[in-house]
């Protein structure tokens, strides 16, 4: 089954719209870490955060966003005022300690800002 | 920060070669390490585990014929593509997760290798 779904597969974006992104998990571990990373074309991981499952709080970074809902098992992105250096894909990712913290990624989402 | 450093991050090879790629972390030592592959436009799937000084653990559906994991090291995993195909051609990355206690353990990940298998 799968454990992260990124139910967006290709997102295109006007430059200084707002985006989200959509992360939904499955888990039986009580403790996890949820991650974003940005893959741009030259294919290099760019690690965006880390939450782990006992830290609900929102967080701000700049014009990154997170909202982390245990109830729903989300884990959404927001980009606000999107720029076209955003254009990438963004992976959602699960680790899950007791299973010697493998990532379990989802599908991506391919987002396109254009200028 | 700690680094983990893959090389090389791209390789051109003839079919029927073998293809060796190195994941080595820079300033930690790292007892478990994970091989993962992405295909063109697709997300990146779990290979193996690499364990120092034991066999790797490898995912069904990978070959470990194939997919030879050597991890010597508590620094370095190599992965050897064997008599490569041109359906080997893909986005190889590793992932090295340095120890810790609690929210202290980390992974991080190699920069990646292209291989094109001609």
């Amino acid at each position: 089954a799968q454990k992260v779904t990124q139910a967006q597969t290709e997102i295109s974006v006007v430059e200084k719209e707002d985006v989200t992104l959509d992360c939904v998990y499955e888990t039986r571990d009580t403790t996890y870490y949820l991650f974003w990373y940005k893959q741009p074309p030259s294919g290099e991981l760019v690690f965006l955060i880390r939450r782990n499952s006992f830290d609900e709080q929102n967080e701000i970074s700049g014009r990154y966003s997170w909202n982390f809902q245990k109830s729903t098992s989300s884990f959404n992105f927001t980009i606000t005022a999107s720029q076209v250096v955003d254009s990438a894909v963004y992976f959602c990712a699960l680790s899950e300690p007791y299973t010697g913290n493998q990532f379990y990624f989802g599908t991506g989402t391919s987002l396109t800002v254009i200028p | 920060g700690a680094v983990v450093s893959q090389h090389p991050s791209r390789v051109i090879c003839k079919s029927g070669t073998s293809v060796k790629i190195e994941c080595r972390s820079l300033d930690f030592q790292a007892t478990t390490m994970f091989w993962y592959r992405q295909f063109p436009k697709q997300s990146l799937m779990l290979m193996a585990t690499s364990n120092e000084g034991s066999k790797a653990t490898y995912e069904q559906g990978v070959e470990k014929d194939k997919f030879l994991i050597n991890h010597a090291s508590l620094t370095l995993s190599t992965l050897t593509v064997t008599s490569a195909h041109p359906e080997d051609s893909s986005f190889y990355i590793c992932s090295a997760t340095r120890p810790g206690q609690g929210d202290n353990t980390e992974a991080f990940f190699g920069q990646g290798t292209r291989l094109t298998v001609v």
